[in-house]
Formats: C-alpha cells, sequence, structure tokens
C-alpha cells in the first residue's frame, strides 16, 4: 500500500519558539493531504485540509496564524506551530489521500516545555 | 453534522474469543467507511474500507459490515490473538467532501 512518512516523530520545544513538521507521500503524488489532532485517548481531530499549490482550509476553531500549512509540492506538506506553548502538546498526524483513499502517517509527538 | 460513535470504548476478551466492535454515525449519506487500527503512540493502519454501495468487506480474520440505513458498522475479529490488542476506530467520509470523521475508538485487550 501507500507509505505516508512524517518527520520528525518526537519533539520537545520550548514555549514560545516554531517547531515544523513534515509530511510525506513516499510512493505516490498526492494533491490533498490531511492534518488532524490526537489528545490522549481521545479520537483524531481533523485541523486543516492542505491542498497543494493553495491555501490549506482549516477546520471551525483552528487557528490558521497558529497553525501554519505549506503544500509546496505534490509530495510534501508542512505543518509549522508557531509560538507554540503547553496547550498545543499533542500527537498530530498526517494522511494523504490517493484517489478514495487516505493513507496515515506515523504521527509526531509534540512536547511544549 | 456528523458524529460518529464507537461502542464499547473498551473490551477485554480471553485469547481466542470472537468478538464485535460497534459503530454508528448520524447521517447515512456517507461517501464510504474505513475501520482503522492504532497502536499505542502511532499512527493508524488502514484496515478495511466499504464503500457507500457495499454491505461487506473481508479480509483475513476480520470482517466488515455496513449498514447505511441505519447508520450502523460493526467489525467482527474472529480467533482473537493477543497481537490483536491495538485502539480501533471507524470512520466515514461525507458524500461531498473529502473529510474523514473519526468515531471515539475501541480499545481492545486480548488477554493471552
Amino acid at each position: 500500500g501507500a507509505v505516508v512518512s512524517q518527520h520528525p516523530s518526537r519533539v520537545i520545544c520550548k514555549s514560545g519558539t516554531s517547531v515544523k513538521i513534515e509530511c510525506r507521500s513516499l510512493d505516490f503524488q498526492a494533491t490533498t493531504m490531511f492534518w488532524y489532532r490526537q489528545f490522549p485517548k481521545q479520537s483524531l481531530m481533523l485541523m486543516a485540509t492542505s491542498n497543494e499549490g493553495s491555501k490549506a482550509t482549516y477546520e471551525q476553531g483552528v487557528e490558521k496564524d497558529k497553525f501554519l500549512i505549506n503544500h509546496a509540492s505534490l509530495t510534501l506538506s508542512t505543518l509549522t506551530v508557531t509560538s507554540a506553548h503547553p496547550e498545543d502538546s499533542s500527537f498530530y498526524i498526517c494522511s494523504a489521500k490517493e484517489d478514495y483513499e487516505q493513507y496515515f502517517g506515523p504521527g509526531t509527538r509534540l512536547t511544549v516545555t | 453534522k456528523q458524529e460518529v460513535t464507537q461502542i464499547p470504548a473498551a473490551l477485554s476478551v480471553p485469547e481466542g474469543e470472537n468478538l464485535v466492535l460497534n459503530c454508528s454515525f448520524t447521517d447515512s449519506a456517507i461517501y464510504n467507511l474505513q475501520w482503522f487500527r492504532q497502536d499505542p503512540g502511532k499512527g493508524l493502519t488502514s484496515l478495511l474500507l466499504i464503500q457507500s454501495s457495499q454491505r461487506e468487506q473481508t479480509s483475513g480474520r476480520l470482517n466488515a459490515s455496513l449498514d447505511k440505513s441505519s447508520g450502523r458498522s460493526t467489525l467482527y475479529i474472529a480467533a482473537s490473538q493477543p497481537g490483536d490488542s491495538a485502539t480501533y476506530l471507524c470512520a466515514v467520509k461525507a458524500g461531498a467532501t473529502n473529510k474523514l470523521i473519526f468515531g471515539t475508538g475501541t480499545l481492545l485487550a486480548v488477554q493471552p
């Protein structure tokens, strides 16, 4: 099946700094990628839909200036958490769409101290 | 607004048992429904995808059914093994969008 990677898998940063997470589709091209957030013992919450070559579409309640998304190529989308705070600590998962199915990355654990 | 619920939230069974996980959704206008497995601290592994026109899908010991009219899906796991222990998530795709709406998950523990 199609493979999606994320980097880094785990990151610890200090409050006030920015963190970039990469999501790559390794063996297919994805015009659409998705970013999810998962709190402990909870389900996945869609944050935004990333479209190659255009602006991302954010879900209600998600701050676009806080979570910057760039989808510059057909195989790469990035999520930048700007001025991170402890409440941004979470598990971030991306997925890439191929045909009618989504393939998920392994996730990135962000801890803000 | 589509809401997806999974029951039970947690389940513990002895090895070898057959079990059923339930998923219900409020809006029957779905494009497809997908079952995923998530191991602790990991991403999602797709198990089965059922298109809206289908009634069930099978893969090995797994069988997923879909009843759109009643807004329900079940995941049947036959002869459970300790390696099946994980969180199982169902997700529906709304007809007009690419969005996947996830259920609340069932944490399964299979005891050896």
